[in-house]
């Protein structure tokens, strides 16, 4: 049982570069999130999603286009990335609005 | 909006000291109120959860109660481990998916 995977585990890029993050679930869990997380920020949510074709922006959705055609998947793309998107990026999904979040291992993202 | 603020960081404890995080919330309506743990390189996983007023939450010897009055749901274990050095995380979920995390607090545990 695979559970939530993120891919790639660790990414360079430029500035101006289009930069897609994958997640994959196995539980066919409802809801799923993307989150960034940067020091002395926490964890700040991006979008999310409640179901496949249903989405909402979250804390900080600026820069970021997410989809959900598939229950299982939930990629995050950087349309044209700069330097202040160089973070840790989660994913984590979950069978309801106000169950507990499972969450992926986390994609590192340099953009130089 | 909703918030969920930690006591600032870092702890440093001593091993088998007794431990507290203190978190406190604003939310509107009846959110649900976690603790998730994190270690180094990992991401962050359950640690305890708690779903109405009043709810204790448990899990490897640490407890929080939610405490709808004072809007709190601080973190305490009796005596703490090495193993238990990690980034701690208070959170909430409140209707329509919608998840809020503290700013997380970095436990060091000493032997």
């Amino acid at each position: 049982d695979a559970g939530i995977t993120q891919s790639p585990r660790y990414k360079i890029t430029e500035t101006g570069r289009q930069v897609t993050l994958m997640c994959h679930q196995t539980w066919s869990h409802s809801y799923m999130f993307w989150y960034r997380q940067d020091l002395g920020h926490g964890l700040r949510l991006i979008y999310y999603s409640a179901a496949a074709d249903i989405t909402d922006k979250g804390e900080v959705p600026d820069g970021y286009v997410v989809s959900r055609s598939k229950t299982e998947n939930f990629p995050l793309t950087l349309e044209s990335a700069t330097r202040s998107q160089t973070s840790v990026y989660f994913c984590a999904s979950s069978v309801g609005y106000k169950e507990t979040q499972y969450f992926g291992p986390g994609t590192r993202l340099l953009v130089l | 909006g909703n918030s969920v603020t930690q006591m600032e960081g870092p702890v440093t404890l001593s091993e088998e000291a007794f431990l507290t995080i203190n978190c406190t919330y604003t939310a509107t309506g009846y959110p649900s109120l976690f603790w998730y743990v994190q270690y180094p390189g990992e991401g962050l996983q359950l640690l305890l959860k708690a779903t109405k007023a009043d709810d204790k939450g448990s899990n490897k010897g640490f407890e929080a109660t939610y405490r709808k009055e004072t809007t709190s749901f601080h973190l305490e274990k009796g005596s703490v481990q090495v193993s238990d050095s990690a980034v701690y995380f208070c959170a909430l979920n409140t209707n329509a998916g919608k998840s809020t995390f503290g700013d997380g607090t970095t436990l060091t545990v000493k032997p």
